[in-house]
């Protein structure tokens, strides 16, 4: 079975600064979907970004970008000029592209704050 | 896009009794999941239904818990005779489901605590 970690529960960033949190996974298979998904305080959880494993170019958006390496099955997210909205949980998450499982596995989170 | 709905947002229940939530899809998202969220936990998957169809369930759907998409629009999901460790967020998500890889798009959850 598939399994993601986040091995930082907490990180913090001053605003405008730049912050990465990381991410490691076990599959073994060869084509799948990797997302980050942010979960503001009391609020739904939004997709941040994605990234197909067949593509080699890490995925940007914005202000938002990943260093995928698969063969070290690491999935990293940064962002940069860090903003005060980005305070939230952040969620690493894995998808199987065979098979036609839809299901999500998921890290366990990491908190991010942004200080003023 | 009104976003996907779920009602209640919170629910709280004694122990052995029966709860129902219900999740209102994207209009037109043909794919429908349910996760639960336990404190300090990502979400883990429970059930998927494409359309009308359950097409995937998790070991974690034990005979308690039943899930229904009737006409491929609404959804329900019934807890039977609630146990403590049931207390979690119960999260209702949709896809389009018309390509492959189409993101997931959250409800706001409901909270379920069980006296």
């Amino acid at each position: 079975a598939q399994t993601v970690t986040q091995s930082q529960p907490e990180m913090s960033v001053q605003e405008a600064e730049t912050v990465t949190l990381s991410c490691t996974y076990d599959t073994s298979e060869s084509d799948y979907y990797l997302f980050w998904y942010k979960q503001p305080p009391s609020r739904q959880m939004i997709l941040v970004i994605r990234q197909e494993a067949y593509k080699q170019q890490n995925a940007t958006e914005n202000r938002f970008s990943v260093n995928f390496q698969k063969a070290a099955k690491s999935f990293s997210l940064k962002i940069s000029d860090s903003q005060l909205g980005d305070a939230a949980m952040y969620f690493c998450a894995y998808r199987t592209a065979q098979g036609g499982s839809e299901k999500l596995v998921f890290g366990k989170g990491t908190k991010l704050t942004v200080n003023p | 896009d009104t976003g996907v709905s779920q009602n209640p947002r919170h629910k709280i229940t004694k122990r052995g009794q029966n709860v129902t939530f219900r999740c209102d899809p994207i209009s037109e998202h043909n794919r429908l999941y349910w996760y639960r969220q336990t404190l300090g936990q990502g979400p883990e998957f429970l059930t998927y239904f494409q359309n009308e169809a359950q097409l995937e369930k998790s070991r974690l759907l034990s005979d308690r818990f039943s899930a229904e998409r009737p006409k491929g629009s609404f959804s329900t999901l019934e807890i039977q005779r609630t146990e403590q460790g049931d207390s979690a967020m119960y999260l209702c998500a949709s896809s389009p489901g018309d390509r492959d890889n189409q993101p997931q798009h959250f409800g706001d959850g409901t909270r379920l605590s069980i006296l």
